[in-house]
């Protein structure tokens, strides 16, 4: 069965550093999306994507972030200057259409700021 | 009034229980209903959908719309201890973001 996959699992890093999440969506999937899960509270929308331009964003998304589709396959998050704040699971999902709101989920990256 | 309100629980029931949970909504635009479920450190899944009101059901799993009451339930029947999971309601018009309130937190008891 096909599923969105995520890397890395887990990052720790530095606060002030950059940090790359990598996904990869379902291949005939369109739309993409990331979101983030602070530990014990509900996921996030962060912004959706599509047609190589993003169609709506948060307004957690600022600045510190932006979103890349750099080839056919994967989709990225970079948080230019990660804060404490910043830790989180962040998740990547991505649909075929818009109108269901059917999004696939990958496992998530856990990213620790220290 | 939030827009949409449902439970967090936890709610605890032994194995084999029916288990009733429940949402209500705000906004009568909202067409599509959706229950997500979300294991422990793992992304959100799509269980169940429905459009408009009625019934559906899948398995041991049945989602309800009343649209008039602005009233959405899942019912899982005979349940079991890989049930335990948050189960998030996803009312939504078409073309809206997917957004998640905190969900309903279930425990299955052995």
């Amino acid at each position: 069965e096909p599923e969105v996959t995520q890397t890395p699992s887990h990052q720790v890093t530095q606060m002030g550093q950059e940090v790359i999440l990598r996904c990869v969506p379902i291949s005939n999937h369109l739309y993409f999306y990331w979101y983030r899960q602070i530990l014990g509270q509900k996921v996030e929308f962060l912004v959706s994507f599509y047609n190589n331009e993003i169609s709506e964003k948060s307004e957690i998304f600022d600045d510190q972030f932006s979103v890349e589709r750099p080839d056919g396959s994967n989709f990225t998050l970079k948080i230019r200057s990660t804060k404490l704040e910043d830790s989180a699971m962040y998740f990547c999902a991505s649909s075929e259409s818009v109108s269901t709101g059917e999004l696939f989920f990958g496992e998530g990256s856990r990213l620790t700021v220290l | 009034q939030k827009e949409v309100e449902q439970d967090p629980g936890p709610l605890s029931v032994p194995e084999g229980a029916i288990v009733s949970l429940n949402c209500t909504y705000s906004n009568s635009a909202f067409q599509y209903f959706m229950w997500y479920r979300q294991y422990s450190r793992k992304g959100p899944e799509l269980l169940m959908y429905t459009y408009s009101s009625g019934n559906k059901e899948d398995g041991r799993f049945t989602a309800q719309v009343d649209k008039s009451s602005k009233y959405i339930s899942l019912f899982i029947r005979d349940s079991q201890p890989s049930d335990s999971a948050t189960y998030l309601c996803v009312p939504r018009e078409g073309y809206q973001k997917v957004t998640f309130g905190t969900g309903t937190k279930l425990q299955v008891i052995p």
